[in-house]
């Protein structure tokens, strides 16, 4: 596989459920990203991660967790959501964490919460 | 005042028209800019990039960077329905890697 794989790319969950977001990037990039889209607002950075380390946490609520095992593999662990949650989550990686670089996305995980 | 900020449209414009997207910034600093494509339901794509003043070519795509007034725009010649999506603007700020999007401009390019 190439470029930046997302899974699963829709998802259904309740309110208590637990469930998570998996991102995978084949493209040897040292910094990996999270976004959120909802419609009519602009994306919004959640997470970034450089060399497996958070180094911005864009004021998220502490229902979103993510987890980077290494420079490759991302996740966004999910639990006790609210339907205003409901959204696309794009991850993304870029060669390195500074702004001049260029940022290839995944497809998106479509959540809807219930 | 939004760090980035678009209209959000939709700009319709006739097939083989130039189409002119717009973006503002805020931040003075900023020294980078970048156009992403998004088609619906799809995740967005890198377009173009600009860094110096005046004007960058690419095939149909033009962008054009004025610092001083704090704006970047996009220019698609001989527009084609294919062309039709949301172009988002987005602007470094900090070190951080946090590009700031802009909400997006939709182009409908009609046959």
């Amino acid at each position: 596989e190439t470029g930046v794989t997302q899974t699963p790319r829709h998802l259904v969950m309740g309110m208590t459920n637990k469930k998570s977001l998996k991102c995978e990037q084949h493209l040897g990039h040292n910094a990996m990203y999270w976004y959120k889209q909802s419609a009519k607002k602009p994306l919004e950075l959640m997470f970034v991660y450089s060399l497996e380390e958070r180094v911005e946490n864009n004021s998220v609520p502490s229902r979103f967790s993510p987890e980077c095992p290494n420079s490759s593999h991302l996740f966004l662990h999910l639990h006790t959501l609210q339907p205003e949650d409901s959204a696309l989550y794009l991850c993304a990686s870029s060669l390195s964490h500074s702004g001049a670089n260029v940022l290839t996305f995944g497809a998106g995980s479509r959540l809807t919460v219930l | 005042q939004k760090e980035v900020e678009q209209n959000s449209g939709p700009l319709s414009v006739p097939e083989g028209a130039i189409a002119s997207l717009n973006c503002t910034y805020s931040d003075r600093v900023s020294q980078s800019f970048f156009w992403y494509r998004q088609y619906s339901g799809k995740s967005p794509e890198l377009i173009m990039s600009i860094y110096s003043n005046g004007d960058k070519e690419d095939g149909r795509f033009t962008a054009q960077l004025n610092k001083a007034s704090q704006y970047v725009s996009l220019l698609i010649r001989d527009s084609q329905p294919s062309d039709s999506a949301t172009y988002l603007c987005a602007v470094p700020s900090g070190n951080t890697g946090k590009l700031i999007f802009g909400q997006g401009t939709t182009l409908q390019v009609k046959p």
